[in-house]
């Protein structure tokens, strides 16, 4: 069964950086595109980010274009979400989630449990 | 500000049915499929409904979906205490450069 277990989280300054992984398992990883989807605390979902199976394309939302960076290492079933310019908006619970399909188009389909990130001084 | 609209709430008694909203415009819903995520306390979402109206194995017959226009309404019939939960809408939206847009949520409560 798909497993996705996300990682990188905790307690970083304004203004700094922090790199999220996410490990995935149970399925054929370079098939299929990947998102970042975050919640703030007692918030809606807001999603972030999405990759196509192999690298080549992503967008991003308006709230994190230009600071964060989504990318993915077929290799290792890996997908990373670099972020910079952290400020007091991106404290959220950050999930990773396997797309429906193999392009950037396609919904979320399955779910990892999140990491959380708190930008605070 | 959700660029897909949601009541805030909904309720119902067990056994009932309810009906929760989202709205939306030509460039997500009336365009594109829409999807419903269910978020138990506590966990992270779970695709509930994809493609407009289609159920992922396991999903229960008591949730259907529908879209029509700039619309889709996410539909629970014989609620149980279980169903209790925030439910998210989401779509692809084609403005600009492409985008995944969600509701806001409805918290779901079973009196």
């Amino acid at each position: 069964q798909v497993q996705l277990v996300e990682s990188g989280g905790g307690v970083v300054q304004p203004g700094r950086s922090l790199r999220l992984s996410c490990a995935a398992s149970g399925f054929t990883f370079s098939g299929y595109g990947m998102h970042w989807v975050r919640q703030a605390p007692g918030k809606g979902l807001e999603w972030v980010a999405v990759v196509s199976y192999d690298g080549s394309n992503e967008y991003y939302g308006d709230s994190v274009k230009g600071r964060f960076t989504i990318s993915r290492d077929n290799s290792k079933k890996m997908l990373h979400l670099q972020m910079n310019s952290l400020g007091p908006e991106d404290t959220a619970m950050y999930y990773c989630a396997k797309s429906g399909c193999s392009s950037t188009n396609c919904h979320m389909a399955d779910w990892g449990q999140g990491t959380l990130v708190t930008v605070s001084s | 500000q959700s660029v897909l609209t949601q009541p805030p709430s909904a309720s119902g008694t067990p056994g009932q049915g309810v009906t929760i909203s989202c709205s939306g415009s030509s460039s997500n819903i009336g365009g594109n499929y829409v999807y419903w995520y269910q978020q138990l306390p506590g966990t992270a979402p779970k695709l509930l409904i994809y493609r407009n109206n289609q159920r992922p194995s396991g999903v229960p017959d008591r949730f259907s979906g529908s879209k029509s226009g700039t619309s889709a309404s996410l539909a629970i019939s014989g609620l149980r205490s279980e169903d209790e939960a925030d439910y998210y809408c989401a779509a692809w939206d084609d403005s600009l450069s492409g985008s995944w847009v969600f509701g806001g949520g409805t918290k779901l409560t079973v009196l």
